[in-house]
């Protein structure tokens, strides 16, 4: 099956400063990549995905790449603010089923 | 907006006993899903289900779990008889299509075995 692996697993940034998640894909036939954001004791919430025909997309201050050839994609985020700070999953998806990577703690120092 | 809805948001078992989560998807989504999350690890899929049969089932989804969905607006899952390790978070999600627009997933019922 699909193994999704992210790092990293914890992140500390500066507000302000900008925040880089990458995650790997081991199934090629993956062809839809969503992220999420949960916060403490909460559902995970979609932030921004993007699908296998398109290289990167952007939505005000996130944005994702994704590398088809290597099997990876990324979250950046910009200008950070305190309220950035969640856990942030990446998944990867063939047909229904969603694949999750183990999640990265983002916490953003005022 | 609409939302999946879960209850009870929170449950205390004894080990051995049989419970039943219980969600309401979104009116007009055909896709239906159980995801699991224990604490402090990665969301895991367990089941989809569209036309009243499930779809696919990961290994954790044994035969000590069920789902159904009884009368058309609710989506149950059921776990015959509870072990410490089923302890975690369930989310219950709903998409239109298959994933490719992405899930809703409702707030979850947190599952406490003893």
């Amino acid at each position: 099956g699909e193994n999704v692996e992210q790092h990293p697993s914890t992140l500390s940034v500066q507000e302000g400063d900008s925040a880089v998640i990458k995650c790997t894909y081991s199934d090629s036939a993956s062809n839809y990549f969503p992220w999420y954001k949960q916060e403490l004791g909460k559902r995970p919430q979609l932030i921004i995905d993007i699908r296998s025909n398109v290289g990167e997309k952007k939505d005000q201050r996130i944005a994702v790449t994704l590398n088809k050839t290597a099997k990876h994609f990324s979250l950046h985020i910009t200008e950070t603010q305190p309220e950035d700070s969640a856990v942030y999953f990446c998944a990867a998806s063939i047909d229904y089923k969603l694949s999750f990577g183990a999640g990265t703690t983002v916490t953003v120092r005022a | 907006e609409p939302e999946v809805t879960q209850t009870p948001s929170h449950q205390v078992t004894q080990m051995g006993q049989e419970v039943i989560l219980r969600c309401v998807p979104i009116s007009n989504h055909l896709y239906f899903y159980w995801y699991r999350q224990i604490l402090g690890q990665k969301v895991e899929f367990l089941v989809s289900f569209y036309n009243n049969e499930i779809s696919e089932k990961s290994e954790i989804f044994d035969d000590q779990f069920s789902v159904e969905r009884p009368d058309g607006s609710n989506f149950t899952l059921k776990i015959r008889s509870t072990k410490l390790e089923d302890s975690a978070m369930y989310f219950c999600a709903s998409s239109v299509f298959e994933s490719q627009n992405g899930y809703t997933f409702g707030s979850g019922t947190r599952l406490t075995v003893v």
